[in-house]
């Protein structure tokens, strides 16, 4: 099993371009998270999904949109590029659990590191 | 809205010596808290969890210790090597949500 896997690794944007990174699990985890990390401040949550078909906004959401049509990936789309959005993004996975184990740990991809000129 | 803080933001120990981190949660309801290890350019790996319904939990030289009452958690390393050197970050989430409030990490640096 593959996990989770993010393409691209590395990418450089100008200013307004769109894009869309591509995240996809093989462990058929029905939840779906995409995080973005900064110097300093961790990692922060974009949006989520819990199951195909659903997203949600999570902490930092403008300037992002997502969808899931396939349970096994979630697509995290930039509309019009910013220097602000400049950060590396990970993508993560994991199953719903249940009753009082209904937490479960996250998996995380390598991560896509995006710079924005 | 939920908030979880994590300190020391940087660590420094001698080999062998023993490294805490710790966090604290703002929301009671929160049940699970998982630690994860980032190594350089690296994703975040799980290194150990703990659930509210337990108050310590071990992994050979890793253990962390949850007080609800207080609404905080620690990480605690033991004879740590040069290996443990890295970005740790501690989480928080309730059952009721789907989310994971993560701290803002701690890089500890062991020093040979």
């Amino acid at each position: 099993n593959a996990g989770v896997t993010q393409t691209p690794k590395f990418r450089v944007l100008k200013t307004g371009q769109s894009m869309t990174l591509l995240c996809a699990q093989d462990m058929n985890h029905e939840y779906m998270y995409w995080y973005r990390q900064d110097p300093g401040m961790g990692l922060r949550l974009i949006h989520y999904s819990v199951g195909e078909g659903t997203t949600a906004k999570g902490e930092v959401p403008d300037g992002y949109n997502v969808s899931r049509l396939k349970k096994q990936n979630f697509l995290l789309g930039l509309e019009s590029a910013a220097p602000s959005q400049t950060s590396v993004y990970f993508c993560a996975s994991r199953p719903p659990g249940l009753g009082l184990n209904s937490n479960q740990p996250q998996h995380f991809g390598d991560g896509t590191r995006l710079s924005i000129l | 809205g939920e908030n979880v803080e994590q300190h020391p933001s940087t660590l420094s120990v001698q080999e062998g010596d023993s490294a805490v981190i710790k966090c604290t949660y703002s929301d009671s309801a929160s049940n699970y808290f998982p630690w994860y290890k980032q190594e350089l350019g690296k994703r975040p790996q799980l290194i150990i969890d703990i659930r509210s319904n337990v108050g310590e939990k071990k992994d050979q030289r890793i253990a962390v210790t949850l007080n609800k009452t207080a609404k905080h958690f620690s990480l605690h390393i033991t004879e740590t090597q040069p290996e443990d050197s890295a970005v740790y970050f501690c989480a928080a989430s309730n059952r009721g949500t789907y989310k994971y409030i993560f701290g803002t990490g701690t890089r500890l640096k062991v020093l040979a």
